[in-house]
C-alpha cells in the first residue's frame, strides 16, 4: 500500500515569491495535515483538512493556507514568502476522525523549501 | 497547557547497548501517546502508539514504550540497540479532539557507536 506522498521534494524560492506544495494521503485516508518543521523551533502544527473543509489552523499567519481537493489530496500555498520560511513541510493522513483510534497520523517525506 | 519534554537532546550509546528515551508529557485529559522517528532529511516513521489498555507497548523495529499515569511519562525502549537506529525520535501527545493537532517534543538525536 502506497503511503503519503508530497511533491516537490525539493523548492526553492526568492523571498516575496509564492510557493506551492502538495500532498497525496494513503488510499481511504480523508484528513490531512501540515506541519512545518524548522530548524530550531521542532514539528509545528499549520493546518487540518477534513472531507475538503479547513477543521482547524496553527498559529501561523494567512499567508499560510491551503485546500484540500475531491480525491482527498492537499495542496499547502505559502505567499510572500519569507526567508524564515525556509523549513521541511511534512504532510500526514488519518482515517476520518471519528475517535482516538482513527487518529494515528501517518508521515510523507516531506518538502524542504528553502527561501533566498 | 498541553505540552511534551524530552529531557535528552542528544544520546550516544554503543550498538548492541540497550536504549531508553525519555518523555513526560503533560495533558489535561487522557492521553493518547505517539512515538515516530525521523532518520536524515525524510519524514516520520511511525514506532508504536498508547491509546488505552496495557501499558507497555510494542512497536515495530523492536522498540517498546511503557506508560506510566503517575509519572507522565512514555518513554522508549530497546534491548539491543543497531547501528540502523541512528535518528531523531519524537515524543508526540494529542490529537485533542477537534484540533487534529499532535503536539511533539523537540526529538532526541540517538547516535550508536560502533
Amino acid at each position: 500500500e502506497a503511503g503519503v506522498t508530497q511533491s516537490p521534494t525539493h523548492l526553492i524560492k526568492t523571498r516575496g515569491q509564492q510557493a506551492t506544495l502538495r500532498c497525496s494521503p494513503i488510499s481511504g485516508h480523508t484528513s490531512v495535515y501540515w506541519y512545518q518543521q524548522a530548524l530550531g523551533l521542532g514539528l509545528q502544527f499549520l493546518l487540518w483538512y477534513d472531507e475538503g473543509e479547513e477543521r482547524n489552523r496553527g498559529n501561523f499567519p494567512p499567508r499560510f493556507s491551503g485546500r484540500q481537493f475531491p480525491n482527498y489530496s492537499s495542496e499547502l500555498n505559502v505567499n510572500a514568502l519569507e526567508l524564515e520560511d525556509s523549513a521541511l513541510y511534512l504532510c500526514a493522513s488519518s482515517l476520518e476522525y471519528v475517535g482516538p483510534t482513527t487518529d494515528t497520523q501517518y508521515f510523507g517525506p516531506g518538502t524542504r523549501l528553502t527561501v533566498l | 497547557a498541553q505540552s511534551v519534554t524530552q529531557p535528552d537532546i542528544h544520546i550516544t550509546v554503543s550498538e548492541g547497548a540497550s536504549l531508553e528515551l525519555r518523555c513526560n508529557y503533560s495533558y489535561g485529559a487522557t492521553p493518547y501517546l505517539f512515538w515516530y522517528v525521523q532518520s536524515p532529511g525524510q519524514g516520520l516513521q511511525l514506532l508504536l502508539k498508547y491509546f488505552s489498555g496495557d501499558t507497555l507497548v510494542q512497536g515495530i523495529k523492536g522498540f517498546e514504550a511503557e506508560f506510566k499515569r503517575s509519572q507522565s511519562s512514555f518513554n522508549l525502549r530497546k534491548p539491543s540497540v543497531h547501528w540502523s537506529d541512528a535518528a531523531e525520535y519524537f515524543c508526540a501527545v494529542g490529537p485533542s479532539s477537534n484540533t487534529g493537532k499532535l503536539i511533539f517534543g523537540q526529538g532526541t538525536t540517538l547516535q550508536v557507536k560502533p
